[in-house]
């Protein structure tokens, strides 16, 4: 079963900055974490991944919790276009079994 | 790099019938691919992980005789959907690792089934 924990929807405005948590209590000390999006009728996306230290790429930043239990994602201007599933993932021994995400809507 | 190629990228195909789908690892060698099955508004279901040069290991749940995976090469791992019926239609999708890279997936852009 998913190991993870996250709100089922969100919504923000467009150009606002979004905050995506998510609970991973069961965590193992050397797993990443990651984050996927799905954009609709497509496979998931890489979105950014980290293991202790926060992390910024070019799509996100990703704020980990000091005892790694929790970790949120950040997008820090909404756009149309990130309207999708945003999955958190920590893969234990290649368990890839995904939660149910949560669904980010971005009003215009 | 890391690009997961899968086709079709959709499929009609009539009740009884087989089809399969492929899943390539395009720029980098997986030895374990996974295959997942989606239903409208619902998360992707994990269905089975693929091992290159052995058996699949399947979910609780998952008909092994009616989900068959070949994952014969690090580049290609096939499922074919055996005598597929209307409740077969759904969206497939593939993954694997870069086993040069200590984490992240790629997926494969899914492919729709349906049946009829």
């Amino acid at each position: 079963d998913a190991k993870t924990t996250q709100p089922n929807s969100m919504e923000s405005n467009e150009e606002e900055p979004v905050h995506l948590p998510c609970n991973h209590s069961t965590i193992s000390g050397t797993d990443y974490i990651h984050w996927y999006r799905q954009l609709p009728s497509q496979g998931p996306e890489y979105v950014i991944h980290g293991l202790t230290s926060n992390v910024n790429n070019r799509m996100a930043s990703l704020a980990i919790a000091e005892d790694r239990k929790s970790s949120t994602l950040i997008l820090h201007r909404a756009t149309l276009r990130d309207a999708a599933v945003y999955y958190c993932i920590p893969p234990n021994n290649n368990d890839m079994r995904f939660g149910a995400g949560t669904r980010l809507t971005v009003k215009p | 790099g890391a690009v997961v190629s899968q086709h079709p990228s959709w499929v009609i195909c009539k009740s009884g019938t087989s089809v399969k789908i492929e899943c390539r690892s395009l720029d980098f060698q997986a030895t374990t691919m996974f295959w997942y099955r989606q239903f409208p508004k619902q998360s992707l279901m994990l269905m089975a992980t693929s091992n290159e040069g052995s058996k699949a290991t399947y979910e609780q749940g998952v008909e092994k005789d009616k989900f068959l995976i070949n994952h014969a090469s690090l580049t290609l791992s096939t499922l074919t959907v055996t005598s597929a019926h209307p409740e077969d239609s759904s969206f497939y999708i593939c993954s694997a690792r870069d086993s040069t890279r200590s984490y992240g997936y790629t997926f494969g852009s899914g492919t729709r089934l349906t049946v009829v």
